[in-house]
């Protein structure tokens, strides 16, 4: 346990629906990330919170829309999402101002179909 | 080619052997991390390594880094059946802000 929770685990759904993924880090960190893992690429950074701002938003597409209300918690609302956006999405925090290490959660693997 | 290259992209060895990997990247750094992450799951942060530093240590994990190279290496001595896993590196700018790059990582096999 890495003091980060993601839930669901797992989620399907159609290129319909509107989904949310939560994340919550335990551990009093003051930033907090989600990544894209897909097969064979690199982990790709969508967006950071610090104090609950967004200070990074790497040109990720709408359909893809972030909250973090506080900064234990951080969601990720996903609608018309497309069969290319199937991927392990996964939560990171750190504290301090940046460069530090950041720890994940077990992320949520997205199946779209 | 991007920041945060992993060389091998795949390694297989036998237990007790000892696996390297290395990374390179291209721009100005504050740190290099390593992390592990098996199959999976999420990743878990190993080791840390600031521009200033050359080696450091950690159990059976020895990192160099080499800022004239912009390279680094991770070092598993006395390889276990539980160390396979994929290996990253991540390189955190030296821009300002929360910006960290992972590479595409090292698939490390460890035969029993």
């Amino acid at each position: 346990e890495t003091g980060v929770t993601q839930t669901p685990r797992h989620l399907v759904m159609g290129m319909t629906n509107k989904k949310s993924l939560k994340c919550e880090q335990h551990l009093g960190h003051n930033a907090m990330y989600w990544y894209k893992q897909s097969a064979k690429k690199p982990l790709e950074l969508m967006f950071v919170y610090s104090l609950e701002e967004r200070v990074e938003n790497n040109s990720v597409p709408s359909r893809f829309s972030p909250e973090c209300p506080n900064s234990s918690h951080l969601f990720l609302h996903l609608h018309t999402l497309q069969p290319e956006d199937s991927a392990l999405y996964l939560c990171a925090s750190s504290g301090g101002k940046g460069y530090n290490e950041q720890f994940f959660g077990p992320g949520t693997r997205l199946t779209v179909l | 080619s991007q920041q945060g290259e992993e060389d091998p992209q795949a390694l297989s060895i036998q237990e007790g052997e000892n696996a390297t990997m290395n990374c390179s990247y291209k721009t100005s750094i504050n740190n290099l991390q390593w992390y592990r992450q098996n199959s999976g799951r999420g990743l878990v942060h190993l080791i840390l390594i600031r521009s200033n530093e050359r080696e450091k240590h950690s159990g059976r994990l020895r990192v160099t880094l080499d800022t004239s190279k912009k390279s680094s290496s991770l070092l598993i001595t006395a390889s276990r059946a539980a160390d396979t896993a994929s290996y990253f590196c991540a390189t955190a700018l030296n821009t300002g802000g929360f910006k960290t790059i992972f590479g595409a990582g090292t698939r490390l096999f460890v035969k029993a």
